[in-house]
Order: C-alpha cells, then sequence, then structure tokens
C-alpha cells in the first residue's frame, strides 16, 4: 500500500495524558500537513511541512500541541496535557502537486 | 461568514438520480479546488481535482468550477447506494501564497435502494 499511512487508528487516553501520533506520507510528496475533525464538520487545517520545515501553524494548534518532521520524511504530531475538548479524529494529508491524499487519521478519545 | 460554504444536507435521493452537491466560497485567491468523499470513520479519498476554472469528468462525476460566480458543483450521474457519504468540498490558493486546503462542513448523501 503506498498511499498516506496514520498510526494508531484509535487512541484512547485519560485526561492529562500525552498522546503521540505518526503519519507516514506517500514517499515522494514533499508537503505534508496534519487536520483536526470533529463530527459533522470538515477537517480544520491545523499545521503544514514542506519537507522538514513547519511553514505554517493554525492558531487552533495551541501550546500542548507540537508536530515534527525529521528528515522531511514521516511525521509525528504530539499532544501533552491532553483535556476532553481534544476528542477528534487527527487526520493526516501529503501533497505534491495541487491535490492532497489523506490517510485513514487516528480517532482520539480523552476519558 | 466561513470561507467556505456548503450545503450539510442530509441529502437523500433514489437509485439512479442525478445528484448536485455545490459549495460557495468568499477567498478569489483559491485556484486549486477538490472533491473529496468521506465514509463514517474513515479518511477523505479524493474524487475530483480541478485547477483553476471549467469542468472535468470522470466516469460518473463531473467537477465544475465558476470562480466568477466563486462556486463549485459535483455531479454523480446514475447514482448508487455506495455513494452514500459524506461529500466534502476543499480548496487552497494558488501557489506562493497560502498553502492549506480549506474544507467545507460536507453534505451528508444518502442513496436509498
Amino acid at each position: 500500500d503506498t498511499g498516506v499511512s496514520q498510526d494508531p487508528r484509535h487512541k484512547i487516553t485519560k485526561r492529562g495524558q500525552n498522546v503521540t501520533f505518526r503519519c507516514d506520507p506517500i514517499s515522494e510528496h514533499n508537503r505534508l500537513y496534519w487536520y483536526r475533525q470533529t463530527l459533522g464538520q470538515g477537517p480544520e487545517f491545523l499545521t503544514y511541512f514542506q519537507n522538514e520545515a513547519q511553514l505554517e501553524k493554525s492558531r487552533l494548534l495551541s501550546d500542548r500541541f507540537s508536530a515534527e518532521r525529521p528528515k522531511g520524511s514521516f511525521s509525528t504530531l504530539e499532544i501533552q496535557r491532553t483535556e476532553q475538548g481534544d476528542s477528534a479524529m487527527y487526520l493526516c494529508a501529503s501533497s505534491l502537486n495541487g491535490e492532497a491524499f489523506f490517510g485513514q487519521g487516528t480517532r482520539l478519545t480523552v476519558v | 461568514q466561513k470561507e467556505v460554504e456548503q450545503d450539510p444536507g442530509p441529502l437523500s435521493v433514489p437509485e439512479g438520480a442525478i445528484v448536485s452537491l455545490n459549495c460557495t466560497y468568499s477567498n478569489s485567491a483559491f485556484q486549486y479546488f477538490m472533491w473529496y468523499r468521506q465514509y463514517s470513520r474513515k479518511g477523505p479519498e479524493l474524487l475530483m481535482y480541478t485547477y483553476s476554472s471549467g469542468n472535468k469528468e470522470d466516469g460518473r462525476f463531473t467537477a465544475q468550477v465558476d470562480k466568477s460566480s466563486k462556486y463549485i458543483s459535483l455531479f454523480i450521474r446514475d447514482s448508487q447506494p455506495s455513494d452514500s457519504a459524506t461529500y466534502l468540498c476543499a480548496m487552497r490558493e494558488r501557489d506562493n501564497y497560502g498553502q492549506n486546503f480549506v474544507f467545507g462542513p460536507g453534505t451528508r448523501l444518502s442513496v436509498l435502494p
């Protein structure tokens, strides 16, 4: 499978714990995006990488959130001190030209 | 006013009907336009991609972009129960400007057998 891969698919965590998600983009794609989606809403932009450089961050990305893309390959999204409001689907996408291809997402539930 | 507006539905049609899904937007810098299909608890799947204005056809799907009206459409011909999903429109500005994709809220479609 040469599509975008995300791990884990599901994560249940207690409030206050830290969680980390991983995204492996399509191999030749230099752009990588993180989005968050809640029920009944479209995906909301969190952050964007071109190669290893983080070029854009949304105001949604509070200081509890951090993302990295070492060596311009896979990316990680970490949420520290999780809150119940962080419960959502976290989507990763990669792009080479105009369009973006999404992974299956990581569904986070904070209890 | 949101940057991208989309009728959230839900929309129910009988099998075989022609479906029309629409989005309007306010940012005249959008140049790349996409339609995604999303099944419940899955990631969005790219259906159609159009650069700038015009029409694009792929099988039963036709995408139209009217930049002068800031309006895009997706038509589904001979709709099937397997088309039942949420349809998301997405847009991006031209290169060297905003790089993130902006989504509409999605339209839930049910195609009834």
